[in-house]
């Protein structure tokens, strides 16, 4: 079955510090992999997917992940996080059949 | 911006009530998804559909229904109303393809008092 797994619930990084937000999979076949962001009493907005090819995607707003097939994860990381990046983020993994897996989320908080 | 909208976005509602959530998208998009959201917790499918006169449940349980008469339209209605209701719903639809992506509407946030 599939499922995502997002470890922290909740980061307090500083303004200007690198981020790394983790999310692992579970999948059989060949992923396509998510990461959304949810600011507060907002619906979700794509920050960038993963389908193929090069394992290092890059997203909006100054956001990476990589796809490491061997560890089964897609960690999300920005190297300098502004107050702007504090709300929810959410890993997700999609089936051919269109069916999106989300993890529970991470709360990422800012601090100046 | 996606084109998907969800109405209303806030609503208090008193035990009993019949209520419709609105949710439409122009993007002539065949599969659109509900989803329901409690505070600080993950998304959990309620129902999907995957075109016109198609719908089906999701994961978790859910007394609501759906109904999908036209590609563009696909809302949810409650027939009573109850707190264990309160929660926030999320509209989605996908495109499918080498394209794929869940496009959101911003929710409605349901208080059943």
């Amino acid at each position: 079955a599939q499922s995502v797994t997002q470890p922290d619930i909740h980061i307090t990084v500083s303004e200007g510090a690198s981020l790394e937000l983790r999310c692992n999979y579970s999948y059989g076949a060949t992923p396509y992999l998510f990461w959304y962001v949810q600011s507060p009493g907002q619906g979700l907005q794509l920050l960038l997917k993963y389908f193929s090819g090069d394992t290092l995607v890059q997203g909006i707003k100054g956001f990476e992940a990589e796809f490491k097939r061997s560890q089964s994860s897609f960690n999300l990381r920005k190297p300098s996080v502004h107050w702007s990046d504090a709300a929810e983020y959410f890993c997700a993994v999609a089936t051919p059949g269109n069916q999106f897996y989300f993890g529970t989320g991470t709360s990422l908080t800012v601090i100046p | 911006e996606a084109d998907i909208y969800q109405t209303p976005r806030y609503l208090v509602i008193g035990t009993g009530k019949k209520i419709t959530l609105e949710c439409s998208q122009t993007m002539g998009h065949d599969k659109m998804y509900w989803y329901q959201q409690d505070p600080g917790m993950e998304l959990h499918l309620i129902h999907y559909s995957y075109g016109v006169n198609s719908t089906e449940k999701g994961d978790l349980s859910s007394e609501s229904t759906v109904s999908r008469i036209r590609t563009e339209h696909f809302p949810l209605t409650l027939e009573s109303a109850r707190p264990s209701h309160t929660s926030q719903y999320l509209c989605a639809s996908t495109l499918e393809g080498p394209r794929l992506e869940a496009f959101f509407g911003q929710g409605t946030r349901l208080t059943v008092v």
